[in-house]
């Protein structure tokens, strides 16, 4: 489809729990990128994928943070052991080719942890 | 450092009304400049790309400019409307890792 599709819309976690967010990109694009924004301040970028393969972690907090995007399933994006400092909508985009090239974004996962 | 910072943090306009918002960024290298629409609830809807040769693209009643001497850019709204009120996100890719360097975003209200 023409959309970066996000699944699911909201999800609440206990602190502690784990929680699991996916994101099926658009078809034909090689690139995923995944966000955090809190509070709707600045997107913070965690990692992102050319076709399976991790293209850049530098953002990740890998204590706790892991990500996936496997030939024909949806990416994930998982948290381990959620924090309150976790809350956040988390969105996830694609791109064609590349990282200097237009993206297109999912309408976002917000993760509140309680 | 690389940042993006925008101006004003917040503006209320009535309907029909024009206005501009403003983005300087001290990006180097310098890759494009792209304005993103963020409506609430929603992900970031691109509206410009420009790369260093561009100094103005229009997308319907957005238009941007973009001085690459000065690292200054601007997102002109025309004739403003109920569902233009959003938030308006200047990202810059560059610097060494080429990577997005976003902007806290200009909230726009348009009021009727």
């Amino acid at each position: 489809g023409e959309e970066v599709a996000q699944t699911p819309k909201h999800l609440v976690r206990g602190e502690g729990q784990k929680a699991k967010l996916y994101c099926a990109p658009i078809k034909g694009h090689s690139y995923v990128f995944w966000y955090q924004q809190v509070l709707k301040n600045e997107f913070k970028f965690l990692i992102s994928f050319q076709n399976e393969n991790v293209f850049d972690e530098t953002g990740m907090p890998k204590e706790r943070f892991s990500a996936k995007c496997l030939p024909n399933s949806p990416c994930s994006l998982e948290i381990q052991a959620t924090k309150l400092e976790d809350s956040a909508v988390y969105f996830c985009a694609s791109s064609q080719a590349g990282v200097s090239y237009g993206y297109t974004f999912g309408s976002g996962t917000r993760l509140t942890v309680v | 450092k690389n940042q993006v910072e925008q101006s004003p943090q917040s503006l209320i306009i009535l309907e029909g009304k024009n206005c501009t918002l403003q983005c300087n960024y001290t990006v180097s290298p310098f890759s494009n400049l792209r304005w993103y629409k963020q409506d609430t609830g929603r992900g970031p809807v691109s509206l410009t790309i420009m790369t260093f040769s561009e100094n103005t693209k229009s997308n319907g009643r957005y238009t941007a400019t973009l001085d690459a001497d000065t690292k200054q850019s601007s997102l002109h709204i025309t004739a403003s409307q109920l569902s233009d009120s959003a938030s308006y996100i200047c990202v810059v890719n560059g610097g060494n890792n080429r990577k997005l360097i976003w902007g806290l975003g200009t909230s726009l209200g348009v009021n009727p």
